[in-house]
């Protein structure tokens, strides 16, 4: 199976930083790469695909990049709507889906 | 609008079978490019992908589980099932359905609420 390491685990930044998490494949997944925010107690909304597709909806804040093994979500200019848990998820091997470990995304 | 809805018993006791069912509108599951997965999460822990049903009726399972879930459709109810035998008190979590479409290069787009499913005698 492929694992997905999602980096930092969690992090604490404020309103109008720009913030970078980091998700690695343990393998060459192409661009098979999905990004998703939950909130607490929330189910998860989908973020990005394909890496870098912004989903139908999602602001132009968010963006995603990466290739091979090496992906990352970045969010521009963080509001206080944007903190949550963010999860990569691989979809290479289709169907059998992997999900990182997640990133919380604190107040500083 | 594309919705999806989980339910199913909130409560099992271990050993039982869960049985739950993904309620959906807004697409059909005959529809070319269409999929339905189920995914789990146990509190406080990350996501785990768990079974997928797509159009043409092909099943695919969680190779960790496989032998415990059965899923299943009824594209004229709109309805996907999801059977999971032998429940543990380990399976405790919040079980969800979500949609994958050929739009969005077979990722996820779209999420159900989530049904919690506690284990316990």
């Amino acid at each position: 199976d492929i694992q997905m390491t999602q980096s930092p685990s969690s992090l604490s930044a404020s309103v109008g930083d720009r913030v970078t998490i980091t998700c690695r494949a343990s393998q060459g997944i192409s661009n098979y790469l999905a990004w998703f925010q939950q909130k607490p107690g929330k189910a998860p909304k989908s973020l990005i695909y394909a890496a870098s597709s912004l989903q139908s909806g999602v602001p132009s804040k968010f963006s995603g990049s990466g290739s091979g093994t090496d992906f990352t979500l970045t969010i521009s200019s963080l509001q206080p709507e944007d903190f949550a848990t963010y999860y990569c998820q691989q979809y290479n091997s289709y169907p059998q889906l992997t999900f990182g470990g997640g990133t919380k995304v604190e107040i500083k | 609008q594309v919705t999806l809805r989980e339910s199913g018993p909130a409560l099992v006791k271990p050993t039982q079978t869960l049985t739950l069912t993904c309620t959906f509108s807004g697409f059909s599951l005959s529809t070319s490019g269409m999929c339905v997965s189920w995914i789990r999460q146990p509190p406080g822990k990350a996501l785990e992908w768990l079974a997928l049903i797509d159009w043409d009726d092909d099943k695919y399972y969680s190779t960790s589980l496989k032998t415990r879930l059965t899923i299943s459709k009824d594209t004229s109810k709109n309805q996907v099932v999801l059977t999971m035998t032998n429940m543990d008190p380990v399976d405790t979590a919040t079980y969800y359905c979500a949609r994958h479409t050929g739009d969005t290069a077979m990722a996820i787009d779209y999420w159900g609420q989530g049904t919690l499913v506690t284990v316990s005698s």
